[in-house]
């Protein structure tokens, strides 16, 4: 059964420094990982989309990696700023979907 | 192209009576997967479904929860018989094919109070 974990659970940092958020998961067989933002109380906004043949995606300011043989992705965000405090998912990609438990950040001015 | 709505956006239910959540999905996707967050919690995949078709309904509890996407209209997902741990948020997304190869995207949600 594939098992989706994010590290760490909640981050707090204050503007202009960049950041690394972690994804592992259990099982390999994935066909691409797809990070999301969420705000409260709203839907999931699509940040990222790594394709299993990638090994990173970059948009803007967010560039995100794919280690496929050590289940593992990172989600890097140069910069950070307090329009970027959101709640962060990764998601493995079979047939379906499988999320992690996401990192609740949060970026002081 | 509008993303994918969902209505209600909000809707409280007494326990004992049905919530009907509704989905139109991206214009040209013809996939749509439901997903539940309960309160402090991650998204749990329900059910898949193409037109007409349910692909996997492994998340869908065994009672008193159903879903379609008919040939024309919504999806629906269907609850009957609500009792306070339905209380969730319940989000759609969807697709124009399958998710291997596909971004897939969600729709704002609909949040469910029973009381």
């Amino acid at each position: 059964k594939q098992e989706v974990t994010q590290i760490p659970a909640a981050l707090s940092v204050p503007e202009g420094e960049n950041l690394v958020l972690n994804c592992s998961f259990t099982d390999s067989a994935i066909y691409n990982l797809q990070w999301f933002r969420q705000d409260p109380g709203k839907g999931l906004t699509s940040l990222l989309l790594i394709q299993s043949s990638q090994r990173e995606q970059t948009s803007g300011r967010l560039n995100a990696s794919l280690d496929k043989s050590s289940g593992r992705s990172t989600l890097y965000i140069a910069a950070s700023q307090p329009g970027d405090s959101a709640t962060y998912l990764c998601a493995v990609i079979t047939d379906k979907l499988i999320f992690g438990t996401g990192t609740r950040l949060q970026v002081f001015p | 192209n509008a993303g994918v709505m969902q209505n209600p956006r909000h809707l409280v239910r007494r326990r004992g009576q049905e919530a009907r959540l509704r989905c139109s999905p991206m214009k040209g996707h013809s996939h749509v997967y439901w997903y539940r967050q309960l309160p402090e919690e991650g998204l749990k995949f329900m059910v898949y479904l193409q037109k007409e078709n349910i692909i996997d309904e492994s998340g869908m509890p065994k009672e008193r929860f159903s879903a379609e996407f008919p040939k024309e209209g919504p999806s629906i997902l269907r609850i009957q018989q609500v009792v306070r741990g339905d209380s969730a948020a319940y989000f759609c997304a969807s697709s124009p094919g399958g998710s291997s190869g596909n971004t897939i995207y969600f729709g704002e949600g609909s949040w469910l109070t029973v009381v």
